[in-house]
Order: C-alpha cells, then structure tokens, then sequence
C-alpha cells in the first residue's frame, strides 16, 4: 500500500501568493483530516471529512484557509494569500471508520515556508 | 474531548524498557485509548490502543488501569530508532466513521547508548 501521499513535499512562497497542498488518502479509506504542525501550538487538526464531506472545519484558522474533497481519492488544503505566520509543517491524515481501531494513517507532510 | 496528561519527556537507555504513563481521569465509558508516536521530521503513527484489557502488538504493549484512568505504554527494549514524541490520546468510535484525533503536547523521548 502506498500510504497516504502528499504534494509537494516542501513548498516556498513569497507573502500574498497562493498555496494549494494536495494529498491522496489510502485507497478505500472515507474519512480524510487536515493537520497544521507548528512548534508554538503543535499538532492541530484543521478540518476533517467523512465521506467526502467536511464535518467539522472549526479548526480552519480564517476565511483565508479553504480545503476541499471533490471525491474519495483526492484532497486540497488552500491558502489565499498566504502570510508568514501560515509557515507550518501541514499533514494530511485518512482512516477507515467503523469499530475499535479508527486507526488514522498520516502522510510525510508538506513543509510550508511563507517568506 | 477527555484530556490526557503525559509528562513532557523522558529518557531512557538503549535496550532497557521504557514505561510510558499516560493519566486520563475523566474518560468516558465508550472512549479507547490510543497511542501515537512521532518521529522525527515524520508524521505521527500508530503505536496500540485498547479499550479495557492489556493489549500487546509487535511495537509495544499497553496496560490499562482497572478503573480505566490511567494507562502506560511499555516498550521493551528501548533503541535508538523509539526517539519520538509519544501521544496518548482518547477516542470515542463512530460508527461508519472514523472519530478525529486531538492531539496533546506528548512526551519526548530520549534514548541514549
């Protein structure tokens, strides 16, 4: 299994630019998360779907952030425009639901610098 | 969420076990205990979880008090490559879906030779 996948791996931006992250979860999996990593606030989940559908974005930090999931097999995190302080490390994360494990499965990351 | 608290780090030798504990006293009757590591420049993965009975897998063993508020995390022998940030975190299933994960500040772990 090739494991979550995400895209790019590391991205550097100039200020006001927009960013857009990509991320594949697991085939067969129907629920897929959005993390944002940062030394000052560590892991925090910015905006899960189950089935495609978003159903809690309460992390999502402002109106600059949006993300979406078109169908199963795809995933985008966007920022527009991009400020310094979005500089993180973002995860994207998918599990399959349904009895005790709901284990989640995370990608390698995309590693956000906003100069 | 119920709210765990781990210590913030700890070392051990290489080789030697390490006891990861875990405190979470206002858990609820449905929640499992899950545990996540982190390594370096890595994202987090799955270690073990468990509901009420000990659990034992290839990475790691988990033991669950009986009243169910406090657990530890046990790796057996300790090296070099279990340098993480281990998380202990509770999750209450959903059916048809998997329930999010929120994420404390975990314990770093140093091995050393």
């Amino acid at each position: 299994d090739a494991g979550v996948i995400q895209s790019p791996r590391h991205e550097v931006t100039e200020m006001g630019q927009e960013v857009t992250l990509r991320c594949k979860p697991i085939s067969g999996h129907n629920s897929l998360f959005w993390y944002r990593q940062t030394m000052m606030r560590g892991l925090e989940l910015l905006i899960y779907f189950n089935n495609n559908v978003p159903i809690d974005d309460s992390g999502m930090p402002e109106d600059r952030f949006s993300a979406k999931m078109p169908n199963a097999s795809f995933s985008t995190l966007k920022i527009q425009p991009s400020e310094p302080r979005d500089s993180a490390v973002y995860f994207c994360a998918s599990g399959i639901g349904g009895g005790s494990g709901n284990t989640i499965y995370f990608g390698e990351g995309s590693w956000l610098t906003v100069v | 969420d119920a709210k765990t608290t781990q210590p913030n780090s700890m070392e051990s030798n290489e080789e030697e076990p390490v006891h990861l504990p875990c405190n979470h006293s206002t858990i609820s009757g449905t929640d499992y205990i899950h545990w996540y590591r982190q390594l370096p420049s890595q994202g987090p993965e799955y270690v073990i979880h468990g509901l009420t009975s000990n659990v034992n897998n290839r990475m790691a063993s988990l033991a669950i008090a009986e009243d169910r508020k406090s657990s530890t995390l046990i790796l057996h022998r300790a090296t070099l490559r279990d340098a993480a940030v281990y998380y202990c975190i509770l999750r209450d299933p959903l059916t048809g879906t998997a329930s999010k994960l929120t994420f404390g500040t975990g314990t770093r772990l140093q091995v050393t030779l």
